[in-house]
């Protein structure tokens, strides 16, 4: 497995509330990627980053926002959780080059948050 | 916006038996296609990418072809185990990954 953790693994928060979660590599990757898996959805992209301190939005970035200030440290913020944002998140990390990469993207093992 | 559709939603075949996985995606304007493995609770494991220009990828028993005119890839499984049983998942990469919802697959001994 590609050297990727995520914490915390599960947690439950309430509505309101302000949460953090960790994606950390040791492969030296230079993109990173949040997702979110949903029954009936698949894996949707939060956001991604492209190198230190360069991120861009995915498909449903509304609620959510992210820094990168070391390359080995992706963090996902929801500013104040809401129940409909009760999902497991992914992180994920590729190499390549340019602002977007189309590598093969190697997955963390998730976290699955419920917001009650 | 890509759509990516895989069916059947689920599958169960006896031990043995060689399968076909489906996956439609809207839009052909893509880089590439990749298929991924992923067993309950755990994350993503990548099976096989096919760049836009390749018409299929084999590693070990399986095989992925690709069809981009027709918006189409299949995932051939040979000789199905039951360490095959996971869901597995189709995305392809326009800009950026979409993924479809995958299929179930139990393999009975």
């Amino acid at each position: 497995d590609a050297g990727i953790t995520q914490s915390p693994r599960h947690k439950v928060t309430e509505t309101g509330t302000p949460v953090t979660l960790r994606c950390h590599q040791t492969e030296n990757h230079r993109y990173m990627y949040w997702y979110r898996q949903d029954p009936g959805h698949g894996l949707r992209l939060i956001h991604y980053s492209y190198g230190v301190k360069d991120t861009d939005k995915g498909e449903v970035s509304d609620g959510y926002s992210v820094s990168r200030s070391k390359t080995e440290d992706f963090l996902l913020t929801l500013e104040s959780a809401t129940s409909s944002q009760t999902s497991v998140y992914f992180c994920a990390i590729s190499e390549g080059s340019g602002k977007l990469s189309t590598d093969t993207q190697y997955f963390g093992p998730g976290t699955r948050l419920t917001v009650l | 916006k890509q759509e990516v559709t895989q069916i059947p939603a689920a599958l169960s075949v006896p031990e043995g038996e060689n399968l076909v996985l489906n996956c439609s995606f809207t839009d052909s304007a893509i880089y590439n296609l990749q298929w991924f493995r992923q067993d309950p609770g755990k994350g993503l494991t990548s099976l096989l990418l096919i760049q836009s220009s390749q018409r299929e990828q084999t590693s070990g028993r399986l095989n992925a072809s690709l069809d981009k005119s027709s918006g189409r890839s299949t995932l051939y499984i040979a000789a199905s185990q039951p360490g095959d049983s996971a869901t597995y998942l189709c995305a392809v990469f326009g800009n950026q990954f979409y993924f479809g919802t995958g299929t179930s697959l139990t393999v009975i001994p």
